[in-house]
């Protein structure tokens, strides 16, 4: 089966401008995760949706990050206006079923540059 | 709250020697325990998980974790390593009873030498 699809793998930017990332989860997964990576450290959840509702989004910087799910399948991340601490590698990741313990499959990221 | 703590940043090691990598979490309640693999350039991959049942988890590539409780550390451990095991590995923490919500330790890079 084909993994979780995401794009652009790059991207650089400067401060102040706005950027989105994109992610096609695998066929039939409920679950979808956003997660940021900054260099030197592990992932750290943004948001969690469970088909196109959100489950959890207390660690997303609401005042610049937003993300939808219109459809229950694909989803998008937004920046605006970007911070140079933003520069991180964004992950998407999909599961099924939902809950703890379900395997979550991970995207290559989007690394993302704000100069 | 939980938090998970891998103990060496970067672990260096020659081809076919033993390594362990340290995986510590703190949590007032029920967890599951993870460790994922990321190749460079690559997304991360579950290389073996503990939910329940035996505390000593393999995974299909010959590593091995143990759950320990009292401890309360999930240590990775392999007998012989390969060059392509030559990657970065997290140790991730979920809470039993919540959403399936990942929480990751810093990473381990480890590096085999041949």
């Amino acid at each position: 089966e084909a993994g979780v699809a995401q794009s652009p793998r790059y991207k650089i930017i400067e401060k102040r401008q706005s950027v989105a990332f994109w992610c096609n989860p695998i066929s039939g997964h409920a679950t979808l995760y956003w997660y940021q990576q900054i260099l030197g450290q592990g992932p750290k959840l943004l948001i969690q949706f469970q088909n196109n509702g959100v489950v959890d989004d207390s660690q997303l910087p609401k005042d610049r990050f937003s993300a939808e799910r219109l459809k229950g399948v694909d989803s998008t991340l937004k920046i605006q206006p970007a911070k140079l601490e933003d520069s991180a590698v964004y992950l998407c990741a999909s599961s099924s079923p939902a809950g703890t313990g379900a395997i979550q499959y991970f995207g290559a990221g989007t690394r993302l540059s704000v100069l | 709250a939980q938090s998970v703590t891998q103990l060496d940043s970067q672990v260096p090691v020659f081809e076919e020697a033993p390594v362990e990598l340290r995986c510590n979490y703190s949590s007032s309640v029920s967890v599951y325990l993870f460790w994922y693999v990321q190749y460079p350039n690559q997304g991360l991959q579950l290389l073996l998980k503990y939910l329940s049942g035996s505390t000593l988890v393999e995974s299909i590539n010959g590593f091995e974790a143990e759950f320990n409780k009292s401890q309360t550390s999930f240590h990775l451990r392999k007998p012989s390593v390969h060059i392509s095991d030559t990657a970065e590995y997290f140790c991730a923490v979920s809470l039993a009873s919540n959403t399936g919500k990942l929480i990751f330790g810093q990473g381990t890079t480890l590096q085999v030498k041949p």
